[in-house]
């Protein structure tokens, strides 16, 4: 079974903290993928990376950074959390062209 | 870029009936179709995925139709059940390295 797993389901945080939400893959995948979702907005990519230490900005990349050292982890990183990143994030690894499995998510909460 | 557009954004069907969910795409370049089922509190998981070369798609109750000259696809559940209410997702890929999202549309069903 392949597995896409979070490091939490749920976290809050304050304001200005730096944040990471970590993300492991199990199946060998290239790509890796972060999205925020946000009712009425579906998914939202922020990140995506094809390769390690490969990485490329998608649709909302700006207050996030991303790490790729190894293959199978994937990070996201709030520089500098503010309350409008409280959001659900997902994280998902594919092949090339074949579907996308997702992590649980993780509800962040920033106060 | 791509831009996916799903409709319509909530859906309510009584037990037994047929639901359809309709997508558009703008890039004719994507060639890849795939669903999602986000159940309450857990990730989005794939029901059935279709590929340009293809129109129509079934797997059981569930069937993918794609008409690529008018860029639109639909998912079909037939004899819907209460285990059928969810959020549904489509997505368009072209070459597989980013997934596009439509807003999603919450799917009940009355017992």
């Amino acid at each position: 079974d392949v597995k896409v797993t979070q490091s939490s389901r749920y976290l809050v945080k304050r304001t200005g903290e730096k944040v990471f939400l970590e993300c492991v893959q199990d199946m060998d995948h290239e790509n890796m993928f972060w999205y925020r979702q946000d009712p009425g907005l579906g998914l939202r990519l922020i990140y995506f990376s094809y390769d390690v230490k490969m990485k490329e900005k998608g649709d909302i990349p700006e207050g996030y950074s991303v790490s790729r050292e190894k293959k199978e982890r994937f990070s996201l990183i709030l520089e500098s959390a503010s309350t409008n990143q409280t959001s659900m994030y997902l994280c998902a690894s594919s092949f090339l062209n074949t579907e996308a499995f997702f992590g649980q998510g993780t509800r962040l909460t920033v106060v | 870029g791509e831009n996916v557009e799903q409709h319509p954004s909530t859906l309510s069907v009584q037990e037994g009936d047929s639901a359809v969910i309709k997508c558009t795409y703008s890039d004719s370049a994507s060639n890849y179709f795939p669903w999602y089922k986000q159940e309450l509190g857990k990730g989005p998981q794939l029901i059935i995925d279709i590929r340009s070369n293809v129109g129509e798609k079934k797997d059981q109750r569930i069937a993918v139709t794609l008409n690529k000259t008018a860029k639109h696809f639909s998912l079909h559940i037939t004899e819907t059940q209460p285990e059928d209410s969810a959020v549904y997702f489509c997505a368009a890929s072209d070459t597989g390295n980013q997934f596009y999202f439509g807003t999603g549309t919450s799917l009940t069903v009355i017992p």
